[in-house]
């Protein structure tokens, strides 16, 4: 397992820019593949985006796509969310996940505590 | 897109029962569904990976089964920490969660 703690969550007004960062310790890296899943309030888990433990392949879902950029600096164990054209159904709990397996089929093994990104007026 | 579907959403137990959690898959996915437990305010918790395969350090009174596109999570004798949400999700094709099913107190 690995610890992870998310930061740069807060509140934003609608059509605005965050930037999420998530510290990762405790484990190796750059063999791991990374992820984004939120929450909205009082609803349930929505994967965001992920991206492979070289930073070479990125995905997301349709509902980020072309507003949300997932990055990682190897050096500084730290994986990055750029949230660009906020919506107010962007407003949840953001969580960082980590891969459970090397290059393998992605489910999550260790999660951050969470951060919230709320979008309003 | 793969879509997850779990029944029931809530569900009231006692201490002691048995539950079953369904989760259905819009399309197969082998045996490549996870499950987790949130509790409120907290992060989900792996509990199960590969359909049926536990979790180090999870109780062994969870037990999940299936494949293709139909899976359960099974609790045996109800603790009172079980309380709380679980989700599964499929890892075919990327990443989706079900909508979740609470477990509350009867």
């Amino acid at each position: 397992e690995g610890q992870l703690v998310e930061s740069g969550g807060g509140l934003v007004q609608p059509g605005g820019s965050l930037r999420l960062s998530c510290a990762a310790s405790a484990f190796t890296f750059t063999h791991y593949a990374m992820n984004w899943v939120r929450q909205a309030p009082g609803k349930g888990l929505e994967w965001v985006s992920g991206i492979s433990g070289s930073g070479g392949n990125r995905y997301y879902a349709d509902s980020v796509k072309g507003r949300f950029t997932i990055s990682r600096d190897n050096s500084k164990n730290t994986v990055y969310l750029q949230m660009n054209s906020l919506r107010a159904e962007d407003t949840a709990v953001y969580y960082c996940a980590k891969d459970r397996i090397p290059g393998g089929k992605n489910y999550f093994d260790s999660w951050g505590q969470g951060i919230l990104v709320s979008v309003s007026s | 897109d793969i879509q997850m579907t779990q029944s029931p959403s809530t569900l009231s137990a006692s201490v002691g029962d048995r539950v079953t959690i369904t989760c259905r898959a819009s399309q197969s996915i082998s045996s490549w569904l996870a499950w987790y437990q949130q509790k409120p305010g907290k992060a989900p918790k792996l509990l199960i990976y590969r359909a049926s395969n536990l979790e180090s350090g999870v109780p062994s009174r969870f037990s999940g089964s299936g494949s293709g596109t139909e899976f359960t999570l099974t609790i045996s004798n109800l603790q009172p920490d079980d309380f709380a949400t679980y989700y599964c999700q499929q890892y075919n094709n990327y990443a989706t969660f079900g909508q979740g099913t609470k477990v509350d107190i009867k």
